[in-house]
C-alpha cells in the first residue's frame, strides 16, 4: 500500500521560480526522505529528515516535517531546467531507513 | 566506498518465460538488501528484503521470489513471467544509516 501521497501529481513552472511539493502519510514514521528520479532511471537521494526534526536544508532544497499533520513539504528554490524530474517522498517506521514506503510522486517540469 | 551493481539495465521477456535479476553490493558486509518495483506512473513498492544470507521477507504476494545465496548478492526470480510483472525493478542496500539504490532494470514482458 502507498503510505506517502504527494501533491500535486504534476507541477509545471518557469526557470527561476520556486517549486513546492507536498507529501502526506498515514502512520507514524521514524524518518521521511525525498528522492528524485529522472525519467526511467534510478533514484537519487535528496534529503532525510528525522521524525524529531521540523526543517532541514540542503543547497536549494528545504524540507519541512509536521508530524502532527503527518505531512512534509519539499521546496526547491530558484529552479533550473535540470531540476525536471519526478520527486518522491518515502517513509520508514524504524528498523531500517531503506525499508521504505513510497508515494506516487510529483512530476516537476521546469521550463527554460 | 560502497557500490551496488544491478543488471541487466533493460530486459524484454515473453510471457511464461523465467526471470533472474541480480544485484551485488561491494564495499560492505552483511548489509540489508531490498528489491523494489515501480509500475508505470506509480511510486516504488517494496517487494522483498533480506537481513542475512538465506533470510528473505516478502512484503506483497506475487509471482516473484527472491534469494540471497551470498552475503552481498540478491536475486529476484520468477518461474513464469506475467504481463503484470512489467515494470522498473530497483535493488537497494543499507547498513545502519548508510545505503543506496542500484540503477534499476526495466523489464518488459510481452
Amino acid at each position: 500500500s502507498q503510505q506517502g501521497e504527494e501533491d500535486p501529481q504534476a507541477l509545471s513552472i518557469q526557470e527561476g521560480e520556486n517549486a513546492t511539493m507536498n507529501c502526506s502519510y498515514k502512520t507514524s514514521i521514524n524518518n521521511l526522505q525525498w528522492y528524485r528520479q529522472n525519467s526511467g532511471r534510478g533514484l537519487v537521494h535528496l534529503i532525510l529528515i528525522r521524525s524529531n526534526e521540523r526543517e532541514k536544508h540542503s543547497g536549494r532544497l528545504r524540507v519541512t516535517l509536521d508530524t502532527s499533520k503527518k505531512s512534509s513539504s519539499l521546496l526547491i528554490t530558484a529552479s533550473r531546467a535540470a531540476d525536471t524530474a519526478s520527486y518522491f517522498c518515502a517513509t520508514d517506521s524504524g528498523g531500517s531507513n531503506y525499508k521504505l514506503t513510497f508515494g506516487k510522486g510529483t512530476l516537476l517540469t521546469v521550463n527554460p | 566506498s560502497q557500490t551496488i551493481h544491478q543488471w541487466p539495465a533493460t530486459l524484454v521477456q515473453p510471457v511464461g518465460s523465467p526471470l533472474s535479476l541480480e544485484c551485488t553490493v561491494e564495499g560492505t558486509s552483511n548489509p540489508n538488501l531490498y528489491w523494489y518495483r515501480q509500475a508505470a506512473g506509480r511510486g516504488l513498492q517494496l517487494l522483498f528484503y533480506s537481513v542475512g544470507i538465506g533470510q528473505i521477507s516478502s512484503e506483497v504476494p506475487q509471482n516473484l521470489s527472491a534469494s540471497r545465496p551470498q552475503d552481498r548478492q540478491f536475486i529476484l526470480s520468477s518461474k513464469k513471467l506475467l504481463l503484470s510483472d512489467s515494470g522498473f525493478y530497483l535493488c537497494a542496500w543499507s547498513k545502519g544509516p548508510r545505503g543506496g539504490f542500484g540503477n534499476g532494470t526495466r523489464l518488459t514482458v510481452t
